[in-house]
Protein backbone atom coordinates (compact mmCIF):
# COMPACT_ATOMS: atom_id res chain seq x y z
CA UNK A 1 0.00 0.00 0.00
CA UNK A 2 1.26 3.58 -1.07
CA UNK A 3 2.32 5.67 1.69
CA UNK A 4 2.73 9.22 1.14
CA UNK A 5 4.64 11.38 4.38
CA UNK A 6 6.04 15.17 5.00
CA UNK A 7 8.34 16.52 6.84
CA UNK A 8 7.70 18.97 8.76
CA UNK A 9 4.03 19.03 9.38
CA UNK A 10 4.40 22.64 11.09
CA UNK A 11 6.67 25.22 9.95
CA UNK A 12 6.73 29.33 11.33
CA UNK A 13 9.35 31.09 9.42
CA UNK A 14 10.37 34.81 8.81
CA UNK A 15 9.61 37.01 6.03
CA UNK A 16 12.46 36.34 3.31
CA UNK A 17 13.54 33.50 4.62
CA UNK A 18 14.11 30.22 2.75
CA UNK A 19 13.72 26.65 3.24
CA UNK A 20 12.87 23.31 1.81
CA UNK A 21 10.07 20.86 2.77
CA UNK A 22 10.33 17.53 1.95
CA UNK A 23 7.57 14.29 0.49
CA UNK A 24 8.86 10.95 0.84
CA UNK A 25 6.73 7.99 -0.64
CA UNK A 26 6.85 3.99 -0.04
CA UNK A 27 6.47 2.49 -3.24
CA UNK A 28 7.18 3.24 -6.96
CA UNK A 29 4.94 6.07 -9.23
CA UNK A 30 4.88 8.14 -12.33
CA UNK A 31 3.78 11.18 -11.12
CA UNK A 32 4.14 13.38 -7.79
CA UNK A 33 1.82 16.83 -7.07
CA UNK A 34 1.90 19.49 -5.04
CA UNK A 35 -1.13 21.12 -4.00
CA UNK A 36 -1.59 24.37 -1.95
CA UNK A 37 -4.54 24.78 -0.07
CA UNK A 38 -5.87 28.40 2.25
CA UNK A 39 -7.90 28.15 5.03
CA UNK A 40 -11.42 26.93 4.69
CA UNK A 41 -11.00 26.50 0.49
CA UNK A 42 -10.11 23.62 -1.90
CA UNK A 43 -7.07 22.28 -3.22
CA UNK A 44 -5.01 24.79 -5.91
CA UNK A 45 -3.12 22.62 -7.84
CA UNK A 46 1.31 23.94 -8.12
CA UNK A 47 3.30 21.42 -9.92
CA UNK A 48 3.13 18.15 -11.43
CA UNK A 49 6.07 16.15 -11.64
CA UNK A 50 6.72 13.31 -14.17
CA UNK A 51 9.94 12.21 -14.35
CA UNK A 52 13.43 11.27 -12.35
CA UNK A 53 15.32 14.34 -11.79
CA UNK A 54 12.20 17.00 -13.11
CA UNK A 55 12.64 20.08 -11.88
CA UNK A 56 9.80 23.32 -11.80
CA UNK A 57 9.74 26.46 -10.27
CA UNK A 58 6.71 29.26 -10.06
CA UNK A 59 7.72 32.34 -8.45
CA UNK A 60 9.49 31.90 -5.12
CA UNK A 61 8.67 28.10 -5.10
CA UNK A 62 10.74 25.38 -6.52
CA UNK A 63 9.97 21.60 -6.54
CA UNK A 64 12.04 18.62 -7.40
CA UNK A 65 11.62 14.72 -7.96
CA UNK A 66 14.12 11.94 -7.29
CA UNK A 67 12.36 8.48 -8.25
CA UNK A 68 14.81 6.42 -6.95
CA UNK A 69 15.19 8.05 -3.67
CA UNK A 70 11.02 8.31 -3.86
CA UNK A 71 11.48 11.72 -2.83
CA UNK A 72 10.05 15.15 -3.80
CA UNK A 73 11.43 18.37 -2.25
CA UNK A 74 9.44 21.99 -2.09
CA UNK A 75 12.42 24.86 -1.92
CA UNK A 76 10.98 28.06 -0.70
CA UNK A 77 12.79 31.58 -1.34
CA UNK A 78 12.56 34.39 0.46
CA UNK A 79 9.17 34.04 2.06
CA UNK A 80 6.69 36.08 1.98
CA UNK A 81 3.44 36.37 4.00
CA UNK A 82 1.05 35.35 0.90
CA UNK A 83 3.06 32.03 1.00
CA UNK A 84 1.12 31.06 4.43
CA UNK A 85 -1.25 27.94 3.69
CA UNK A 86 -1.20 24.05 4.19
CA UNK A 87 1.24 22.55 1.24
CA UNK A 88 0.61 18.61 0.40
CA UNK A 89 2.37 16.18 -1.71
CA UNK A 90 -0.05 13.81 -3.64
CA UNK A 91 1.43 10.85 -5.48
CA UNK A 92 -0.25 8.46 -8.09
CA UNK A 93 -0.28 5.13 -6.90
CA UNK A 94 -0.77 3.20 -10.43
CA UNK A 95 -4.95 3.01 -10.56
CA UNK A 96 -5.49 7.33 -11.45
CA UNK A 97 -6.00 8.16 -7.57
CA UNK A 98 -4.16 10.30 -5.49
CA UNK A 99 -2.67 9.19 -1.95
CA UNK A 100 -1.85 12.75 0.24
CA UNK A 101 0.39 13.20 2.62
CA UNK A 102 -1.01 15.27 5.92
CA UNK A 103 -0.11 18.31 4.21
CA UNK A 104 2.15 20.79 5.69
CA UNK A 105 0.99 23.87 7.09
CA UNK A 106 3.38 26.84 7.03
CA UNK A 107 3.03 30.32 8.30
CA UNK A 108 5.49 32.91 7.56
CA UNK A 109 6.03 36.12 10.07
CA UNK A 110 6.80 39.43 8.83
CA UNK B 1 -13.31 27.21 -18.18
CA UNK B 2 -15.56 27.54 -14.65
CA UNK B 3 -14.12 24.78 -13.20
CA UNK B 4 -15.19 22.33 -11.07
CA UNK B 5 -18.13 23.28 -8.87
CA UNK B 6 -20.26 21.36 -6.08
CA UNK B 7 -23.45 21.66 -4.65
CA UNK B 8 -24.49 22.00 -1.81
CA UNK B 9 -21.66 23.97 -0.21
CA UNK B 10 -22.62 23.64 3.36
CA UNK B 11 -24.88 20.83 4.87
CA UNK B 12 -25.63 20.26 8.10
CA UNK B 13 -27.91 16.92 8.95
CA UNK B 14 -29.07 15.36 11.55
CA UNK B 15 -27.90 11.65 12.36
CA UNK B 16 -29.69 9.43 10.65
CA UNK B 17 -30.83 11.45 7.57
CA UNK B 18 -29.67 11.20 4.05
CA UNK B 19 -27.74 13.49 2.30
CA UNK B 20 -26.84 13.90 -1.66
CA UNK B 21 -24.20 15.80 -3.03
CA UNK B 22 -23.96 16.80 -6.62
CA UNK B 23 -20.37 17.66 -8.67
CA UNK B 24 -19.95 19.24 -11.90
CA UNK B 25 -16.99 18.60 -13.69
CA UNK B 26 -14.80 20.55 -15.80
CA UNK B 27 -16.37 20.38 -19.47
CA UNK B 28 -13.60 18.59 -21.04
CA UNK B 29 -12.77 16.36 -18.21
CA UNK B 30 -13.95 12.35 -18.56
CA UNK B 31 -12.44 11.67 -14.96
CA UNK B 32 -14.03 12.32 -12.04
CA UNK B 33 -13.19 11.56 -8.40
CA UNK B 34 -14.42 12.17 -5.02
CA UNK B 35 -12.30 12.40 -1.77
CA UNK B 36 -12.63 12.90 1.65
CA UNK B 37 -11.17 15.86 3.65
CA UNK B 38 -11.18 15.56 7.73
CA UNK B 39 -9.63 18.12 9.71
CA UNK B 40 -5.96 18.60 9.93
CA UNK B 41 -5.65 15.75 7.14
CA UNK B 42 -4.74 15.31 3.53
CA UNK B 43 -7.95 14.06 1.08
CA UNK B 44 -8.33 10.25 0.90
CA UNK B 45 -9.79 8.51 -2.17
CA UNK B 46 -13.28 7.05 -2.31
CA UNK B 47 -13.88 6.68 -6.00
CA UNK B 48 -13.75 7.27 -9.14
CA UNK B 49 -14.83 7.70 -12.84
CA UNK B 50 -13.86 7.55 -16.52
CA UNK B 51 -17.15 8.23 -17.92
CA UNK B 52 -19.98 6.67 -16.42
CA UNK B 53 -18.22 3.77 -15.49
CA UNK B 54 -17.48 3.56 -11.91
CA UNK B 55 -13.93 2.10 -12.10
CA UNK B 56 -12.77 1.92 -8.65
CA UNK B 57 -14.05 2.16 -5.31
CA UNK B 58 -12.23 2.90 -1.66
CA UNK B 59 -12.77 0.86 1.58
CA UNK B 60 -13.45 3.78 2.84
CA UNK B 61 -16.68 3.72 1.02
CA UNK B 62 -18.96 1.86 2.96
CA UNK B 63 -22.25 0.71 1.81
CA UNK B 64 -24.21 3.46 2.90
CA UNK B 65 -22.43 5.81 0.10
CA UNK B 66 -23.24 5.29 -3.23
CA UNK B 67 -21.90 7.53 -6.12
CA UNK B 68 -23.46 7.89 -9.72
CA UNK B 69 -22.15 9.50 -12.73
CA UNK B 70 -25.59 8.57 -15.12
CA UNK B 71 -24.65 10.60 -18.49
CA UNK B 72 -20.88 11.00 -17.69
CA UNK B 73 -20.75 14.78 -17.22
CA UNK B 74 -21.97 15.74 -13.76
CA UNK B 75 -22.08 12.92 -10.30
CA UNK B 76 -23.57 12.59 -7.53
CA UNK B 77 -22.53 10.76 -4.04
CA UNK B 78 -25.70 10.04 -1.51
CA UNK B 79 -24.49 8.89 2.01
CA UNK B 80 -27.76 7.15 3.84
CA UNK B 81 -28.12 6.75 7.24
CA UNK B 82 -25.45 9.51 8.08
CA UNK B 83 -23.56 8.90 11.27
CA UNK B 84 -21.54 11.60 13.15
CA UNK B 85 -18.48 10.18 12.03
CA UNK B 86 -19.37 10.98 8.23
CA UNK B 87 -18.61 14.88 9.14
CA UNK B 88 -15.92 16.20 7.08
CA UNK B 89 -15.37 17.94 3.79
CA UNK B 90 -15.88 16.09 0.34
CA UNK B 91 -14.05 17.33 -2.45
CA UNK B 92 -15.06 16.16 -6.52
CA UNK B 93 -11.93 16.73 -8.65
CA UNK B 94 -11.79 16.17 -12.44
CA UNK B 95 -8.99 15.55 -14.67
CA UNK B 96 -8.50 14.30 -19.08
CA UNK B 97 -5.45 12.02 -19.72
CA UNK B 98 -5.67 14.24 -23.32
CA UNK B 99 -4.52 17.47 -21.23
CA UNK B 100 -2.01 16.29 -18.88
CA UNK B 101 -4.45 14.67 -16.31
CA UNK B 102 -3.65 16.94 -13.30
CA UNK B 103 -6.63 16.42 -11.04
CA UNK B 104 -8.95 19.82 -10.28
CA UNK B 105 -10.33 19.96 -7.24
CA UNK B 106 -13.98 22.12 -6.84
CA UNK B 107 -14.78 23.95 -3.41
CA UNK B 108 -15.70 20.98 -1.64
CA UNK B 109 -19.05 20.08 0.60
CA UNK B 110 -18.67 20.43 4.13
CA UNK B 111 -21.10 17.73 5.86
CA UNK B 112 -22.08 18.64 9.53
CA UNK B 113 -24.07 15.64 11.27
CA UNK B 114 -25.08 16.07 14.47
Amino acid sequence: ELKVEQNPLFLSMQEGKNYTIYCNYSTTSDRLYWYRQDPGKSLESLFVLLSNGAVKQEGRLMASLDTKARLSTLHITAAVHDLSATYFCAVEDGSEKLVFGKGMKLTVNP
Amino acid sequence: DTGVSQDPRHKITKRGQNVTFRCDPISEHNRLYWYRQTLGQGPEFLTYFQNEAQLEKSRLLSDRFSAERPKGSFSTLEIQRTEQGDSAMYLCASSSPYLGDTQYFGPGTRLTVL
